[in-house]
């Protein structure tokens, strides 16, 4: 089976710009789940979605948005790019959006806005 | 606002030394519990996970972890470490009967010379 893949793996945005992330989730998989993890971090909760729809937000300013599409792959979107949105952006899909459901994770993407 | 404390930033090691890292939350409902690693280079992986029964769990790779209700702890533990196990190890929490939001620690990394 295949994993969780995201692209692109490193990136450099300037301030105030606008970046997207992808992820293609794992087989079988129809949860997507992204997170941010800051250096000398965890990962932090953005948001969750299940079957095209956000089911679940954390602490994160609207700029921070998110697509699922029909084939459960992802996109994270971040508008208005600050210094401190850099850090390395996770994806982890599931089978299912419900706590019983292990997280499959991607390599991440790092960002880096300078 | 609930939360998942690691209490060791880095911890060195020598080889066949035993291991314990600690993990404590705060959330007074029912919890579901993980141990997740990350090798140099790699994704998250998970190492194992309590979702109830005998509070002590066996993982890959011979991690366990054992869950203490009353103190709020989900400590991960190896007999013997192996070079092997350098990594970067985070603990994470999801509130029971929600969505599969998990909440990281900061991580602990984990050095382990020959």
């Amino acid at each position: 089976e295949t994993g969780v893949t995201q692209s692109p793996t490193h990136l450099i945005k300037t301030r105030g710009q606008q970046v997207t992330l992808r992820c293609s989730s794992q087989s079988g998989h129809n949860t997507v789940s992204w997170y941010q993890q800051a250096l000398g971090q965890g990962p932090q909760f953005i948001f969750q979605y299940y079957r095209e729809e956000e089911n679940g937000r954390g602490n994160f300013p609207p700029r921070f948005s998110g697509l699922q599409f029909p084939n459960y792959s992802s996109e994270l979107n971040v508008n208005a790019l600050e210094l401190d949105d850099s850090a390395l952006y996770l994806c982890a899909s599931s089978l299912s959006g419900t706590t019983d459901s292990p997280l499959h994770f991607g390599n991440g993407t790092r960002l880096t806005v300078t | 606002a609930q939360s998942v404390s690691q209490h060791n930033h880095h911890v060195i090691l020598s080889e066949a030394a035993s291991l314990e890292l600690g993990c404590n939350y705060s959330y007074g409902g029912t919890v579901n519990l993980f141990w997740y690693v990350q090798y140099p280079g790699q994704h998250l992986q998970l190492l194992l996970k309590y979702f109830s029964g005998d509070p002590l769990v066996k993982g890959i790779k011979g991690f366990e972890a054992e869950f203490i209700k009353s103190k709020f702890s989900f400590n991960l533990r190896k007999p013997s470490v192996q070079w092997s196990d350098t990594a970067e190890y985070f603990c994470a929490v999801i509130l029971s009967g929600g969505y599969n939001k998990l909440i990281f620690g900061a991580g602990t990394r984990l050095a382990v010379h020959p």
